[in-house]
């Protein structure tokens, strides 16, 4: 079975722009997770999506907003980026409606300039 | 609001010797715990995950953790450290309340010397 994958491995951007993630699940996990990892603030929960709506979400800004298509795969989209926004982003995916047993993908590292 | 402390960011141990990395949460209710490692270039996996009935769980690798309720406590332990363990090591709680959100430890890196 195919892990969970995401898209793209690495991406540099500029101050302002905007970027979307890709992650594709686990095939048969409905949960898909998001998060930050950085050095100083270790790994932060973004949001979770389950079955095409957004079920928890963290402390992020509005900035921050994520979707979730049918075939479960999901996308996190950044606007307006800014510095601090450069960070590697984790996508997580799981069976069930919990965020039990979560298999994590290798990950975007967005650098922003 | 929910936190985990890993009050151990770096480890450095001999291959053979004992380990045990500390995690504390403050949160009032039913949580689940778990613990992840992320081998060198290898993407974050589960090490062990407690949800209840004993609080004694062992994980893969010959990994163990205690859950302490009175104390709030995780902590992860090993007898003896091999050098293929050096890895970063994560404590994360999920509350169990209706509004569910795992909170994840800075990490713990671990370096084995051989």
């Amino acid at each position: 079975k195919a892990g969970v994958t995401q898209t793209p491995r690495y991406l540099i951007k500029t101050r302002g722009q905007q970027v979307t993630l890709s992650c594709s699940p686990i095939s048969g996990h409905r949960s898909v997770s998001w998060y930050q990892q950085t050095p100083g603030q270790g790994l932060q929960f973004l949001f979770e999506y389950f079955s095409e709506t957004q079920r928890n979400k963290g402390n992020f800004p509005g900035r921050f907003s994520g979707r979730q298509f049918s075939n479960s795969r999901s996308e996190m989209n950044v606007s307006t980026l800014e510095l601090g926004d450069s960070a590697l982003y984790l996508c997580a995916s799981s069976l069930g409606g919990v965020q039990v047993n979560q298999f994590f993908g290798p990950g975007t590292r967005l650098t922003v300039l | 609001a929910q936190s985990v402390s890993q009050h151990n960011h770096h480890v450095i141990l001999s291959e053979a010797a004992s380990l045990e990395l500390g995690c504390n949460y403050s949160y009032g209710g039913t949580v689940n715990l778990f613990w992840y490692v992320q081998y060198p270039g290898q993407h974050l996996q589960l090490l062990l995950k407690y949800f209840s009935g004993d609080p004694l769980v062992k994980g893969i690798k010959g990994f163990e953790a205690e859950f302490i309720k009175s104390k709030f406590s995780f902590n992860l332990r090993k007898p003896s450290v091999q050098w293929s363990d050096t890895a970063e090591y994560f404590c994360a709680v999920l509350n169990s309340g209706g509004y569910q959100k795992v909170t994840f430890g800075i990490g713990t890196k671990l370096q084995v010397i051989p």
